[in-house]
């Protein structure tokens, strides 16, 4: 069963940095393209960032180009989410999910991200 | 910016079916998906490319899509149906990801 287990969450103060870290286990992550998804909270889901399965493209919401960075390593089965420079609106549970064909196809459990003075 | 939206709430009876729309500027030409998110859980992909579900997802839910209009009904609803739903296309303009408002379904 694919397994997703994300890790590195807690709280910071705004204009401080956070790296979380996405494991993956019992399927070939190395095939996948990958996303972050994240959520605040009692608000909807909003598409953070995209990886494709190389790690040679990415791509970002509007809302967090230039201070946020996907990256992944294959040979460790783990994806990343470098964010820098958070604000209180960052706030949220952050989730990594697989890409099936332009949709998010499995999910982990998500972990909580709280920029907070 | 490409925006879908939901309507906020629905309620349905136990057995009955339940509809919700999620609506888009020519959503018709994009390929629909929709997600289920119980309280304290990740969302579950329940239907992807406009009609088809996933392994496991029980032939209740179902979906379409025309127009400006999409569509995903829920019968003979049962109990453990009462979550938020979430439609969701990939924008070909911008290369994002876009989700909508969602729709907390509520069972009676």
């Amino acid at each position: 069963q694919l397994q997703l287990m994300e890790s590195g969450g807690g709280v910071v103060q705004p204009g401080r940095s956070l790296r979380l870290s996405c494991a993956a286990s019992d399927f070939t992550f190395s095939k996948y393209a990958m996303h972050w998804v994240r959520q605040a909270p009692d608000k909807g889901l909003e598409w953070v960032a995209l990886i494709s399965y190389d790690g040679v493209n990415t791509f970002y919401a509007d809302s967090v180009k230039g201070r946020f960075t996907i990256s992944r390593d294959n040979s460790k089965n783990t994806l990343y989410l470098q964010m820098n420079s958070l604000r209180g609106e960052d706030t949220a549970v952050y989730y990594c999910a697989t890409d099936g064909v332009r949709n998010f196809e499995f999910w982990g459990q998500g972990t909580l991200v709280s920029a907070s003075s | 910016s490409y925006v879908l939206t939901q309507p906020p709430s629905v309620s349905v009876a136990p057995g009955q079916t339940a509809t919700m729309t999620c609506g888009g500027s020519n959503i018709g030409s994009k390929r629909v998906h929709w997600y289920q998110q119980k309280p304290g859980q990740a969302p579950l992909l329940v239907v992807y490319d406009d009609s088809d579900r996933p392994s496991g997802i029980p032939e209740r839910f179902s979906a379409s899509h025309s127009g400006n209009t999409a569509t995903l009904t829920i019968s003979r609803v049962e109990a453990g149906d009462e979550a938020d739903y979430y439609c969701q296309v990939w924008d070909s303009s911008s290369d994002h990801y876009v989700f909508g408002t969602g729709t907390k379904v509520t069972v009676l």
